[in-house]
């Protein structure tokens, strides 16, 4: 079954502790992304990737990593969380940028 | 970079009836506008997308309209049903933003049986 999957789906975290939060798709799509969705805001791009070594910042990078050193995978790290990035979480992807972008089923983040 | 704007942010219809949402963007060289739908729970799912150099695009129930000179985009809804209920959000990209999208703020379609 084509999809993408994050994990976790849920975490609770105390602020400062790193975390990584995974996302993998098994349909050889090149473009990869991650968004933040808070309530009022909408979808807020984080950082995005092209191809395998390539990620660019979206709208909202600060206190985010990512790699992409595998085409299938795209981690977001955060290495010292803030209460301000408690939100829920989706990774997309897609076969390039211009097409339909397949989501995960969303990561809750808490960071007390 | 670029700005999207959605209204309403809250829609109540009866079913049957139709739905309209529309959607302004700033970047005039935006050229790709995807509609996503967002179940409770759930991630969201492309419905229906547009490109710059066509004015409408329809599939069964859904349509989307484009205006290029007044930087705006619309999805209908017609004979809307009751699992038409979800949040719905469009979006803008656009060779001067690189391969980055712009969503707006969303709008909670709530269909009335």
């Amino acid at each position: 079954e084509a999809q993408v999957t994050q994990n976790p789906r849920y975490l609770i975290t105390v602020t400062g502790k790193k975390l990584t939060v995974t996302c993998s798709q098994n349909m050889n799509h090149e473009y990869m992304s991650w968004y933040r969705q808070d309530p009022g805001l909408g979808l807020r791009q984080i950082y995005y990737s092209m191809n395998v070594e390539v990620t660019d910042k979206g709208d909202v990078p600060e206190g985010y990593k990512v790699s992409r050193k595998e085409k299938r995978n795209f981690p977001l790290i955060l290495e010292s969380p803030s209460p301000n990035q408690t939100s829920l979480y989706f990774c997309a992807s897609s076969a390039v940028s211009y097409n339909e972008q397949f989501f995960g089923p969303g990561t809750r983040l808490t960071v007390l | 970079g670029e700005n999207v704007e959605q209204h309403p942010s809250t829609l109540s219809v009866q079913e049957g009836d139709s739905a309209v949402i529309k959607c302004t963007y700033s970047d005039s060289a935006s050229n790709y506008f995807p509609w996503y739908k967002q179940e409770l729970g759930k991630g969201p799912q492309l419905i229906i997308d547009i490109r710059s150099n066509v004015g409408e695009k329809k599939d069964q129930r859904i349509a989307v309209t484009l205006n290029k000179t007044a930087k705006h985009f619309s999805l209908h809804i017609t004979e809307t049903q009751p699992e038409d209920s979800a949040v719905y959000f469009c979006a803008a990209k656009g060779e001067r933003t690189g391969n980055q999208f712009y969503f707006g703020t969303g709008t909670s379609l709530t269909v009335i049986p």
